[in-house]
């Protein structure tokens, strides 16, 4: 089935630890997109990617990188940099013009 | 600057209540698109609709309908005959029309909660 997987559900990172979250998508799209929600807010924007090889900072980016190698990859790096990593990351994708961005179904971090 | 307010933090009603998700917005662009999304307790969001500012049509799609009044900035939802089902985090988003990035605005989020 067409869609965006982002795994691990749930990751816990040590402090100055750096952690890894996968957003992989099959559905051809050009643009991706990293969210951060924290509990009882909405959506901020981190990090966007619409074409391989080229991204840009969103709203929240200190703390974070991304990499964008391949169009169905967007791989987002919570840095031990980030001192507040805790909470649930959602990964979008969209295709061309202004279609609605599809989400995965997020990753929880959470500090040990 | 760009802003949704949903000042609707949490709505609990009993099941085959009608319900309204009250959305505003600001914005300087003279263009623009409207979003809500829905947060099922599984975490993903779930798309539910797209209007641009052009259109101040009402749109209605089965239970769901959208209220959109360009002279009062707000682009209010409303479930008629709610099931336990639609229990859920309901998101209000905007975003400007142009060409590239569509960096979307989110509301804060209005908790629904259908009681049997």
């Amino acid at each position: 089935d067409g869609g965006i997987t982002q795994s691990p559900k749930y990751l816990f990172r040590k402090e100055g630890q750096n952690v890894t979250l996968s957003c992989e998508q099959n559905l051809n799209h050009d643009a991706m997109y990293w969210y951060r929600q924290d509990p009882g807010q909405g959506l901020r924007l981190i990090y966007y990617s619409q074409i391989v090889n080229d991204f840009q900072k969103g709203d929240i980016a200190e703390g974070y990188s991304v990499s964008r190698e391949k169009k169905e990859s967007f791989p987002l790096t919570v840095t031990s940099a980030q001192k507040n990593p805790t909470a649930f990351y959602l990964c979008a994708s969209r295709s061309d013009g202004n279609q609605p961005q599809h989400f995965g179904d997020g990753t929880r971090l959470s500090i040990l | 600057a760009q802003k949704v307010t949903q000042a609707q933090t949490e709505i609990s009603v009993v099941e085959k209540e009608d319900v309204t998700l009250d959305c505003v917005y600001e914005t300087r662009d003279t263009t623009y698109y409207l979003f809500w999304y829905k947060q099922p307790p599984s975490g993903e969001l779930v798309f539910l609709i797209r209007r641009n500012s052009f259109d101040e049509q009402n749109e209605i799609s089965g239970r769901y309908s959208w209220n959109f009044q360009k002279s009062t900035s707000s682009f209010n939802f409303t479930i008629t005959a709610s099931q336990v089902v639609d229990s859920a985090v309901y998101f209000c988003a905007l975003s400007p029309i142009i060409q590239g990035a569509q960096k979307l605005v989110f509301g804060q989020g209005t908790r629904l909660t259908i009681n049997p």
